[in-house]
């Protein structure tokens, strides 16, 4: 059974603090492919990045960087220096190749205090 | 690319009334998804299709709900007859080839669906 798992529901942090989200996900399948996406207040979901199983580097874009461990089956998010603009509900989600079903976690809500 | 594009908005009906909410896919796009967001239950996976075929209905809560695919660019999602705990926002997404790997769903911006 696939599964994704943000046990942390809500985070404060003050601004220009770093924070992490985490994710942790459950699939027995070797290919799979792991993303992140943010919901503003506005309420669109919005993509910010795709992760291949064989692909373990690390990502870095601006203030996000994502740390994924295929031994620890998490792939972390990490906004540094955070701003308002980054409070959001992340989500993390799993896909697999032996289905087409798009597995999301329950998400974190992320405010940051100006 | 005008992205996909979900009508209306925001929906307020009354217990009992029909409900129709559409998406238009992105151009190209063979699979699409309809997807409930609640407080209580996140995000849920209704039904998703691929080539304007329904492959997954599992999620569609009871037989109030259905949805169509009559052609390659528009989606329906219909609720007869509607209560109070559909209440929520419901998105559409669509993506192209997932066999590749290529796969991210792009989402519509959501329909907020009231029902009093």
């Amino acid at each position: 059974a696939q599964k994704v798992t943000q046990a942390q529901t809500e985070i404060s942090v003050v601004e220009k603090e770093d924070v992490t989200l985490d994710c942790v996900y459950e699939t027995r399948d070797t290919t799979y492919y792991l993303f992140w996406y943010k919901q503003p207040p506005s309420g669109e979901l919005v993509f910010l990045i795709r992760r291949n199983s064989f692909d373990e580097q690390n990502e870095i874009s601006g203030r996000y960087s994502w740390n994924f461990q295929k031994s620890t089956s998490s792939f972390n998010f990490t906004i540094t220096a955070s701003q308002v603009v980054d409070s959001a509900v992340y989500f993390c989600a799993l896909r697999t190749n032996t289905g087409n079903q798009f597995y999301f976690g329950t998400g974190t809500s992320l405010t940051v205090i100006p | 690319d005008a992205g996909v594009i979900q009508s209306p908005r925001h929906e307020v009906t009354e217990m009992g009334q029909e409900v129709t909410l559409r998406c238009k896919p992105i151009s190209g796009h063979d699979y699409l998804f309809w997807y409930r967001q609640t407080m209580m239950r996140g995000l849920e996976l209704l039904i998703y299709f691929n080539n304007n075929v329904p492959i997954d209905d599992s999620g569609m809560p009871e037989d109030r709900f259905s949805a169509k695919m009559p052609n390659a660019s528009f989606s329906t999602l219909k609720i007869q007859p509607s209560e109070p705990r559909d209440s929520a926002v419901y998105f559409c997404a669509s993506t192209g080839d997932l066999v590749s790997g290529a796969n991210v769903l792009t989402f519509g911006a959501g329909s907020r669906l009231t029902v009093l």
